[in-house]
């Protein structure tokens, strides 16, 4: 049981380039949840997926693109990476929606744009 | 959104100490986390504690629901203890919505 799993541990990007950043769970959880953490910040919401084919936005979802194809995978893409894209990402899910249910969260994902 | 405001934002303490770190929230809220984050980034869930208190070797944490807060008690400090703690609850009328984290308190574990 590997629980969540986040592909690549690293990045380096040009300024325009894109990218797809992979977040798998061998848990069967229903939610998943992509965040970034900026410097000397908590954790922000970009975009969450409440089941296979689902999305939606969170805090701060401009610049991104997700897609959930299949229960166990999460998508993060970035079409077009900017300097201000610069930051750790984190992924996280959970068993469904009741109160009792934690989050559980990926190694990170260190992104810096250029 | 909920606001979640962590305090002391920067913590020094010898090797040994006992701290208290708080937790306040704006608006009633359910999953109530605390997590660690080490040197390398890595988040490791401490509790989840959305009311009571509960234990866990030298840490514990108490949440008061109904005056919006929550405490995570640390004692007997180590320098392994070092790194950054956040809280981090979910609006209670959010549904499916993500965690709402504060900006942490920085701890430093001096030997």
């Amino acid at each position: 049981n590997a629980g969540v799993t986040q592909t690549p541990k690293f990045r380096v990007l040009k300024t325009g380039q894109s990218m797809t950043l992979l977040c798998a769970q061998d848990m069967n959880h229903e939610y998943m949840y992509w965040y970034r953490q900026d410097p000397g910040m908590g954790l922000r919401l970009i975009h969450y997926s409440v089941g296979e084919g689902t999305t939606a936005k969170g805090e701060v979802p401009d610049g991104y693109n997700v897609s959930r194809l299949k229960k166990q995978n999460f998508l993060l893409g970035l079409e077009s990476a900017a300097p201000s894209q610069t930051s750790v990402y984190f992924c996280a899910s959970r068993p469904g929606l009741a109160v009792t249910d934690t989050q559980y969260f990926g190694p990170g994902t260190r992104l810096t744009v250029l | 959104g909920i606001q979640v405001e962590q305090s002391p934002p920067d913590l020094i303490l010898q090797e040994g100490a006992n701290s208290t770190l708080r937790c306040n929230f704006s608006d009633s809220v359910n999953n109530l986390q605390w997590f660690h984050q080490n040197p390398w980034g890595q988040l490791i869930n401490l509790f989840y504690i959305p009311s009571g208190t509960k234990q866990n070797g030298r840490l514990s944490a108490t949440t008061v629901a109904t005056e919006r807060y929550s405490l995570l008690y640390i004692s007997s400090s180590q320098t392994t203890d070092s790194g950054v703690y956040f809280c981090a609850g979910v609006y209670s009328g959010g549904g499916a919505d993500g965690l709402t984290f504060g900006k942490g308190t920085h701890l430093i574990i001096q030997p």
